[in-house]
């Protein structure tokens, strides 16, 4: 199992070009969790999905932001005009069909850092 | 709502010293909590949770319902434990984790 997979692992982007981040969970895992964690700060949660499903995006931006998770394929994070603010660490998080309260555990991609110039 | 406060940014302790990386929550249910490890630009890994009661790497933490916190204790710190620890505690529906700030943990020669 190759773990959870994210790709760029490194990002540089003028003001206001567009950043796309990608996560493939682990096999078997259908919950995909993105985590924002700016630089000296902690990790923020922002978006939850399932397959072509947002469950809970309380933590996204409202503009320019958007995440989807299709039926084939990675999760995409997108980031459209993005500005020096966005420079990050983008962590992809995956979890299995059952919920975490039965032992199940959240397992962690090695982040996408994205630097706005 | 719930909410994870890790009141330390940076905690810097001499190997061999004991450390304690504080954690405090505020939930209205059972909590579920757990701590995570992330050594430098490497992928966050969980170190322990509390449902478990084990100990990883010589850490241990205890929940204390009382005081709404769960702490991250070592006895005797080494130097391989420098990295960013977190506190997150699991919601009600146990699908996602929210995390407390982080603390840096420094440990010196």
């Amino acid at each position: 199992n190759a773990g959870v997979m994210q790709n760029p692992r490194h990002l540089v982007r003028r003001r206001g070009q567009e950043a796309r981040l990608r996560c493939s969970p682990m096999k078997g895992h259908s919950h995909v969790y993105w985590y924002r964690q700016l630089p000296e700060e902690g990790l923020k949660f922002m978006v939850y999905l399932q397959k072509e499903n947002i469950i809970d995006e309380s933590g996204m931006p409202k503009e320019r932001f958007s995440a989807e998770f299709p039926k084939e394929g990675p999760s995409i994070l997108r980031i459209q005009q993005v500005v020096r603010g966005d420079s990050a660490a983008y962590f992809c998080a995956s979890s299995p069909p059952a919920a975490l309260t039965s032992g199940n555990t959240i397992y962690f991609g090695e982040g996408s850092w994205l630097t706005v110039v | 709502a719930q909410r994870v406060t890790q009141p330390e940014k940076l905690l810097s302790v001499f190997k061999g010293a004991p450390v304690e990386l504080k954690c405090n929550y505020s939930y209205s249910g059972s909590p579920e909590l757990f701590w995570y490890v992330q050594y430098s630009r490497q992928r966050l890994q969980l170190l322990l949770r509390h449902i478990s009661r084990e100990s990883i790497k010589g850490f241990t933490a205890d929940l204390n319902k009382g005081e709404t916190s769960f702490h991250l204790k070592k006895p005797f710190a080494q130097e391989e434990d420098s990295a960013m620890y977190y506190c997150a505690l699991l919601n009600n529906a146990g699908n996602m984790l929210t995390f407390g700030g982080g603390t840096r943990l420094m440990v010196k020669p």
